[in-house]
C-alpha cells in the first residue's frame, strides 16, 4: 500500500561521521526521488533530488544515491553535523509532479 | 519573503464541528496541495491544486473540501469533524510543473476531540 517507505525511524551518528539515511520504492514509474529535511515546528523543506536517469547527485556534503534495479536510494551526509539533526523525508514522483508520495521519515541525530 | 503562509498553527475541534485551514503563498505558484501527517507515518496528499478554479483528489480526499479561487490562496475545510482527521495539516506550493521542489507552510496541527 506505501509506495515509499523508510524502514528506519530513527538513526544517531557522531558528528564527524557519515550519516546514511535509505528509502525503499515500489512503483516502477516513479521518475523523479528527493530528500526533504524537517525541523520540529517548521515545514519541510527541500535538501537534494535525484533524476531516474542519474545514479547520483551531489550538493555539498549531501549526496543521494539512486538504485533503480533494486528500488533503493540513500542519502549520505559527510561530514555529520549537529545542526543536520532532524526528521528526514524521502518523496518520489512520477513524470508530471502533481503527486508526490512520501515516506514515513527517519529521525536523525547527530551526537556532539 | 513569507513564502506559504498557513492557520491557524493549533486547534481543537470536537466531533462534528467544522473549520477551515487557510493558507496562502506569495511565490506566484501555479500548483498547490494540501498534505496530512499521522504520527509514524509519511505525508497523505488530500488536494492539489493546478491553477485558481482547479482542484483534484489526492490520496485521502474523503471529509475535505478545498477551493482555489485565486493564484495565492487555497483554503481546506473540513465538514463534520471527525477524530480519525486528528494529524498535522500541512501546505505546499511549487512553481509548475516542471518543477519537482515543494515549498511547505510550517503546518497546523489539528486535534479532533
Amino acid at each position: 500500500d506505501q509506495q515509499v517507505k523508510q524502514n528506519s525511524p530513527s538513526l544517531s551518528v557522531q558528528e564527524g561521521r557519515i550519516s546514511i539515511l535509505n528509502c525503499d520504492y515500489t512503483n516502477s514509474m516513479f521518475d523523479y526521488f528527493l530528500w526533504y529535511k524537517k525541523y520540529p515546528a517548521e515545514g519541510p523543506t527541500f535538501l537534494i533530488s535525484i533524476s531516474s536517469i542519474k545514479d547520483k547527485n551531489e550538493d555539498g556534503r549531501f549526496t543521494v544515491f539512486l538504485n533503480k534495479s533494486a528500488k533503493h536510494l540513500s542519502l549520505h551526509i559527510v561530514p555529520s553535523q549537529p545542526g543536520d539533526s532532524a526528521v528526514y523525508f524521502c518523496a518520489a514522483s512520477g513524470h508530471n509532479f502533481n503527486k508526490f508520495y512520501f515516506g514515513s521519515g527517519t529521525k536523525l541525530n547527530v551526537k556532539p | 519573503n513569507a513564502g506559504v503562509t498557513q492557520t491557524p498553527k493549533f486547534r481543537i475541534l470536537k466531533i462534528g464541528q467544522s473549520m477551515t485551514l487557510q493558507c496562502t503563498q506569495d511565490m506566484n505558484h501555479n500548483y498547490m496541495y494540501w498534505y496530512r501527517q499521522d504520527p509514524g507515518m509519511g505525508l497523505k496528499l488530500i488536494y492539489y491544486s493546478v491553477g485558481a478554479g482547479i482542484t483534484d483528489k489526492g490520496e485521502v480526499p474523503n471529509g475535505y473540501n478545498v477551493s482555489r479561487s485565486t493564484t495565492e490562496d487555497f483554503p481546506l475545510r473540513l465538514e463534520l469533524a471527525a477524530p480519525s482527521q486528528t494529524s498535522v495539516y500541512f501546505c505546499a506550493s511549487s512553481r509548475d510543473i516542471t518543477n519537482e521542489k515543494l515549498f511547505f507552510g510550517s503546518g497546523t496541527q489539528l486535534s479532533v476531540l
